[in-house]
């Protein structure tokens, strides 16, 4: 069982279509993270947030906007994508900030189809 | 700019062998932390094992264990006993010290074993 939870598992959406992707864990971390990852590939670093402030924006498309409201939950909020768009999107958590290592607990990831 | 190297893309072994996965980075910090991560078809990435580079101790979890060679920059990963739920795809991942939640992964070694 994964401590860090993502609905939907899968996503089918048009390129004018408003989607939201959710994250929640419940381990006290206090950084969460959203990677995409293409088949074969990688996970590719969006966006880190570090008690619930944006710390890492890695040039991202602002069709892709991320919300974390408090420390459990993390949100990613789709909107206008474009099919080269489709991918595996991981969230992770971590302790952030703390002296010793802290290795990232990644959810199943939601698959996103954009049509 | 840490960068990580894997550089074998796909792997292949008998079940109940031994087979070892290698990576390697490059750093100027001298305080880091290494981990191999597993990702199975689940899609689910795994922590496998974690290393922190100021401990000369090679890591070691059951049937997994590490080569940490600071000075040559190399990190593999070492599976005894190989069974077929090892058959996933392998990451190296790189991390500095707290402060920075930024972790940088290889691209991947696919690992199959075969019955």
């Amino acid at each position: 069982d994964t401590e860090v939870t993502q609905t939907p598992k899968h996503l089918v959406m048009g390129m004018t279509n408003k989607k939201s992707l959710k994250c929640e864990q419940h381990m006290g971390h206090r950084a969460m993270y959203w990677y995409k990852q293409k088949a074969k590939k990688p996970p590719e670093l969006m966006f880190v947030y570090s008690y619930e402030k944006l710390s890492i924006n890695e040039s991202v498309p602002s069709r892709f906007s991320p919300e974390c409201p408090n420390s459990s939950l993390l949100n990613l909020h789709l909107h206008a994508l474009q099919p080269e768009d489709s991918a595996l999107y991981l969230c992770a958590s971590s302790h952030s900030g703390e002296k010793y290592n802290s290795p990232l607990h990644f959810g199943n990831g939601t698959r996103l189809t954009v049509t | 700019a840490q960068t990580v190297t894997q550089s074998q893309p796909e792997m292949s072994v008998q079940e109940a062998e031994t087979v070892t996965l290698s990576c390697t980075y490059d750093t100027s910090e001298s305080n880091y932390y290494l981990f191999w991560y597993k990702q199975p078809p689940s899609r689910q990435m795994i922590l496998v094992i974690r290393q922190e580079a100021y401990k000369q101790q090679n890591a070691t979890e059951n049937r997994f264990s590490v080569n940490f060679q600071k000075a040559a920059k190399s990190f593999s990963l070492k599976i005894s006993d190989s069974q077929l739920g090892d058959t996933a795809m392998y990451f190296c991942a790189f991390m500095k010290p707290p402060g920075d939640d930024k972790i940088i992964f290889g691209k991947g070694t696919r690992l199959h074993i075969l019955p």
